[in-house]
């Protein structure tokens, strides 16, 4: 079944520390990918979004993600995470061969400690 | 920043009652969106609502699920007999165009308990 894995539910991890986390997707053909991040009592922001063009894609609040077309791939990336970034993160596709709306994965929980 | 509100924030309901969950869209958007998170698990696709008709449903959109938009600024979604697996956050989302730069915008969601 075509679908959107997220490989880890928990991250812990200390201010300042690098995160990343992995995003796969199972659709061929035309996909845009985002990162939706939820924080602790809000609803779901948009991070970032890939439609075309440089597979290397900045968003909000220092946030990066990298489309690897070969691997199916849109993992998120921070080089130095704040306490402020504790939330569940979301990775979606929408792909042609899915019809018009998002598919989710899973979900991560990040948990920055200060 | 314009953005999509719905309400309740909150509802707490029998089971077997009639439940509707309201959402105004940003204005300029044409296409609405709802989808539900059962705690502790993925976001889901419900409806897709456009033209005023849906364009496409889930399998978990069944005939005690259904869709409205009355006045042109509402979209509301009706339970008519929850159960207690409805139990949910509802989220309404829009967008503006089919364009390829289909970015959804979500309201803050409706958390549904049914006992």
């Amino acid at each position: 079944a075509q679908s959107v894995s997220q490989h880890n539910h928990h991250v812990i991890l200390s201010e300042a520390a690098s995160l990343e986390l992995g995003c796969n997707y199972s659709y061929g053909g035309t996909v845009n990918l985002f990162w939706y991040v939820q924080y602790p009592g809000q609803h779901l922001q948009l991070l970032l979004k890939y439609f075309s063009g440089d597979p290397l894609v900045k968003g909000i609040k220092g946030f990066e993600a990298e489309f690897i077309k070969s691997k199916f791939s849109f993992n998120l990336r921070k080089p130095s995470v704040q306490w402020s970034d504790t939330a569940e993160y979301f990775c979606a596709v929408n792909a042609k061969a899915a019809g018009n709306k998002l598919t989710f994965g899973g979900g991560t929980r990040v948990l920055v400690k200060p | 920043e314009p953005e999509v509100t719905q309400t309740p924030s909150h509802q707490v309901t029998q089971m077997g009652q009639e439940v509707i969950l309201r959402c105004v869209p940003i204005s300029n958007h044409l296409y609405f969106y709802w989808y539900r998170q059962i705690l502790g698990q993925k976001v889901e696709f419900l409806v897709s609502f456009y033209n005023n008709e849906i364009s496409e449903k889930s399998e978990i959109f069944d005939d005690q699920f259904s869709v409205e938009r009355p006045d042109g600024s509402n979209f509301t979604l009706k339970i008519r007999s929850t159960k207690l697996e409805d139990s949910a956050m509802y989220f309404c989302a829009s967008r503006e165009s089919a364009s390829g730069a289909n970015v959804l915008t979500f309201g803050a969601g409706s958390r549904l308990t049914v006992l």
